[in-house]
């Protein structure tokens, strides 16, 4: 049930891009993005809802193919603040709309360098 | 805005003690949430309230585990008796929820715990 993440640890230099993944096995009402700096708590970037909405940062840009059920985070222009643990936290949907539960995956581990 | 208020920072406990955790959400939220996260299962979703009523606490390991939320502003995670294996960082976080939407989860600074 947890979603799966890919690559598990990316390597850039300031400037470049990087593309993480976000695959889950189950019919997705959201998915959200979070960063986690070494020893901080994660915080929120995207949230992206079936239909199309989303709600987040504009310098960051995400997709969610809901036929698919998956999401892809799409960094641009790296920075060295961009370096951290990336999440995704995949949520479904009841009769009520979205449950509010996430189900965060195993994590892509980002590092920038000079 | 404060932000959410977690406390203590850092616990750490001898194997069989009582461990209380506390939060503070952000003022006007409805939703609170604790996870705990560790290097082998990474961060987990233990309970969830809305409205302060429980509304999933399947992942709550075991009995060992209870959570409260008297009030709108106030929660505790008890681990009464506690082992080794919890020992992990413990987050609360909090959210508005209005209408069955989805919205985003603001995370506390953590209890780390170590129960030796």
């Amino acid at each position: 049930q947890q979603p799966v993440q890919s690559p598990q640890a990316v390597i850039l230099r300031e400037g470049e891009d990087a593309v993480i993944n976000c695959s889950s096995s189950k019919a997705l009402y959201s998915v959200h993005w979070y960063r986690q700096k070494h020893g901080e708590a994660p915080v929120f970037l995207m949230i992206l809802l079936k239909g199309g909405e989303q709600k987040g940062h504009e310098k960051i840009s995400a997709s969610f193919n809901e036929k698919k059920q998956q999401s892809s985070l799409y960094l641009t222009a790296s920075q060295l603040s961009y370096s951290g643990t990336y999440f995704c936290g995949t949520e479904m949907g009841d009769y009520g709309g979205a449950t509010n539960k996430l189900i965060f995956g195993t994590g892509t581990l980002l590092a920038v360098q000079p | 805005d404060a932000g959410v208020i977690q406390s203590p920072r850092h616990e750490v406990t001898e194997m069989g003690q009582e461990v209380t955790l506390r939060c503070k959400p952000i003022s006007g939220h409805n939703s609170l949430f604790w996870y705990r996260q560790t290097m082998m299962r990474g961060l987990e979703l233990l309970i969830y309230f809305n409205n302060n009523v429980p509304i999933d606490d399947s992942g709550m390991p075991e009995d060992r585990f209870s959570a409260k939320m008297p009030n709108a502003s106030f929660s505790t995670l008890k681990i009464q008796p506690s082992e080794p294996r919890d020992s992990a960082v413990y987050f609360c976080a909090s959210s508005l929820r209005l209408a069955g939407g989805s919205y985003e989860q603001y995370f506390g600074p953590g209890t780390r715990l170590t129960v030796t």
